[in-house]
């Protein structure tokens, strides 16, 4: 398994603005993803972060608005550029750690934009 | 194209069992997952299936047939505790989960 850590655990955003979000891991990982939660439904994947190349986004999703950094194996950031209140959700990282590639997931992010 | 059904929501008695339902269609197999969610809280990982069978681990068990696209998470001596939302995602071909909507469960005293 692994600990992961997410900060900050919530805010509330004025429209036009940029939230970062950033997620710690206590052991050293592949693989860390991106997601995002509406109150009351399923996980939708933003991004999958390999260090050392690119972040791959799934579709609807862009670099644009959702730049991703992987500077190390336990580290990656996250940031919600030019929000709007479409974009408050709740924001989940999660690492591939198991031995059977279960994800364990961060905290979340609470994010209100207004 | 990717798809995972599972029930809205559940109700059941306390100390009852409850069995919740998970069916599947994706590209490809490597796996079945299931997760537990409070509210406001994330997912944590419950079990994994990735050959037919049943899985049991304490009070759950993890049924899998992969002819049929189909598992069960099935839930003993429920507690009040167990009130939560319970997450199918099966991983496909490309090592990609794929995520049920999830089922939320009510545990009535």
């Amino acid at each position: 398994s692994a600990v992961i850590s997410q900060k900050p655990s919530r805010d509330i955003c004025q429209r036009g603005t940029s939230l970062t979000i950033q997620c710690q891991v206590d052991s050293q990982v592949t693989m860390m993803f991106w997601y995002r939660q509406q109150p009351g439904q399923s996980l939708t994947l933003i991004a999958t972060a390999n260090q050392g190349s690119e972040a791959t986004y799934e579709s609807g999703f862009v670099i644009d608005k959702f730049p991703i950094s992987r500077p190390n194996l336990t580290f990656s950031t996250l940031t919600v550029s030019n929000m709007s209140p479409e974009d408050s959700s709740i924001y989940l990282c999660s690492v591939s750690a198991g031995d059977s590639g279960e994800q364990y997931f961060g905290p979340g992010t609470r994010l209100t934009v207004t | 194209g990717q798809n995972i059904d599972q029930p809205t929501e559940m109700t059941a008695t306390e100390g009852a069992i409850v069995q919740i339902n998970c069916t599947y269609q994706t590209s490809g197999f490597n796996g079945l997952f299931w997760y537990q969610q409070h509210a406001g809280e994330a997912p944590t990982f419950l079990s994994y299936n990735v050959l037919d069978g049943l899985e049991e681990k304490g009070r759950f068990s993890s049924f899998l047939s992969r002819s049929k696209g189909y598992s069960y998470l099935l839930l003993k001596e429920l507690q009040m505790k167990d009130s939560a939302s319970y997450l199918c995602a099966v991983m496909d071909s490309n090592y990609q989960l794929i995520w049920g909507a999830g089922t939320k469960l009510i545990i009535k005293p």
